[in-house]
Order: structure tokens, then C-alpha cells, then sequence
């Protein structure tokens, strides 16, 4: 899979939008992007994946560049419960499975 | 909708002893994997099942560790003689059939093993 690249750590303010980068330069055509993010002491959970289209629920939006070799994780308005270790995982179609990296810390201040 | 159930979630061994990892999957779901989370690290995928099959186990140590999933009933991730290097926590996460690229894992809250 492809390596993916997040800042170790950032700050993001209470009620406004969060931009989370990541890059993932080496991406292949039939790999997709997909997030993560585990709060202390629980198991990972499940934010949102995109392959080339951009992707909105109700958690979160993903942005993929039209080059794919870099996305973005919008928290439309972070609370204090978003502050968590977020991870970018590319994963290649009919891979079994994921590869965490070191994540980036997000700590939403009030 | 119940998500991915794990007991216990906390498992206290001594050493040599046996450690018996139990995992539900969601329901309707037939895939399940098993990672590993040392203190500090990021998790490491160990083994993917489907019913009564082992997919791959490429991350699964070579000795005293093993999975199933049976037919019926939860998965299992066993772990003979344990050392303390064993103390870690263990997640387990679950994805319907279909293109594995395109399926979400969901995961359970993890059983943290300590080894005394």
C-alpha cells in the first residue's frame, strides 16, 4: 500500500471548520483513501473513504486532490469529543489490511 | 444495530498461562481481522478470516498464536504460554462480504491483555 504522510500533531479551534492534510503521493489508480480516528483507550472508528470523488456524511468530508496524491478531512464544526489520533490509510482494492501509520494527534481547544 | 463485540476487555495472565481473545462481529458481517497495538504504537494487522477459513495470517507472530472463526459463534485469537511481551491491546474489527478495498473494517473496543 501506499505510504501516507500527516503532521504529527495541530490544534484546531472549538466549533470551527478542521482541515486535517494528508499526502499520499505514490497512490495507484485502484487505491482508496480511507480515515480513521481512535479516541484514548477505544478501538479505532470508521470516518469516511473515497477513491477519486470527493465524499460527505455525516461525520465528515473527504477532498481528494485530481492528481489523488493528497486529501483533506474537513470536521465541518470540531467539538471537544473530535480531539483523537485521526490516520490516512490508503488501501488497495482486495487488500485485507490496514495499515496504521503514526496518525495525527488533533486536540480541539475551547 | 449492535457494532463489533469484544470480551473480555481486560485479561490478566501470568506467564505460561493461556489467553483466550473472544470477538463478534456485526451483524451480517462474515470478514473479520485481528490487530495489535503495542503501548505507544500504531495498531499492526495480525490475521483475516472468513467463516472457518484463515485469508491471512501474514502478520501473525509464528508461535503461540492462533485464530479461528468458526461456523458458529465468535472468533478467537489464542495465545499459548504468554510472555510479557504479549501485553498489548487487541482489537478485532468486522466488514460484510464483497470488494475488500471498498468495505470498511469496523472495530471493537479491544481487549488490553496484561501479563504479569
Amino acid at each position: 500500500d501506499a505510504k501516507t504522510t500527516q503532521p504529527p500533531s495541530m490544534d484546531c479551534a472549538e466549533g470551527r471548520a478542521a482541515n486535517l492534510p494528508c499526502n499520499h503521493s505514490t497512490i495507484s489508480g485502484n487505491e482508496y483513501v480511507y480515515w480513521y480516528r481512535q479516541i484514548h483507550s477505544q478501538g479505532p472508528q470508521y470516518i469516511i473513504h473515497g477513491l477519486k470523488n470527493n465524499e460527505t456524511n455525516e461525520m465528515a468530508s473527504l477532498i481528494i486532490t485530481e492528481d489523488r496524491k493528497s486529501s483533506t478531512l474537513i470536521l465541518p464544526h470540531a467539538t471537544l469529543r473530535d480531539t483523537a489520533v485521526y490516520y490516512c490509510i490508503v488501501r488497495v482494492e482486495g487488500n485485507n489490511r490496514l495499515a496504521f501509520g503514526k496518525g495525527n494527534q488533533v486536540v480541539v481547544i475551547p | 444495530n449492535a457494532g463489533v463485540m469484544q470480551n473480555p476487555r481486560h485479561l490478566v495472565r501470568r506467564r505460561g498461562q493461556e489467553a483466550r481473545l473472544r470477538c463478534s462481529p456485526m451483524k451480517g458481517h462474515s470478514h473479520v481481522y485481528w490487530y495489535r497495538q503495542l503501548p505507544e504504537e500504531g495498531l499492526k494487522f495480525m490475521v483475516y478470516l472468513q467463516k472457518e477459513n484463515i485469508i491471512d495470517e501474514s502478520g501473525m507472530p509464528k508461535e503461540r498464536f492462533s485464530a479461528e472463526f468458526p461456523k458458529e459463534g465468535p472468533s478467537i485469537l489464542r495465545i499459548q504460554q504468554v510472555v510479557r511481551g504479549d501485553s498489548a491491546a487487541y482489537f478485532c474489527a468486522s466488514s460484510p462480504a464483497g470488494r475488500q478495498g471498498n468495505q470498511p473494517q469496523h472495530f471493537g473496543d479491544g481487549t488490553r491483555l496484561s501479563i504479569l
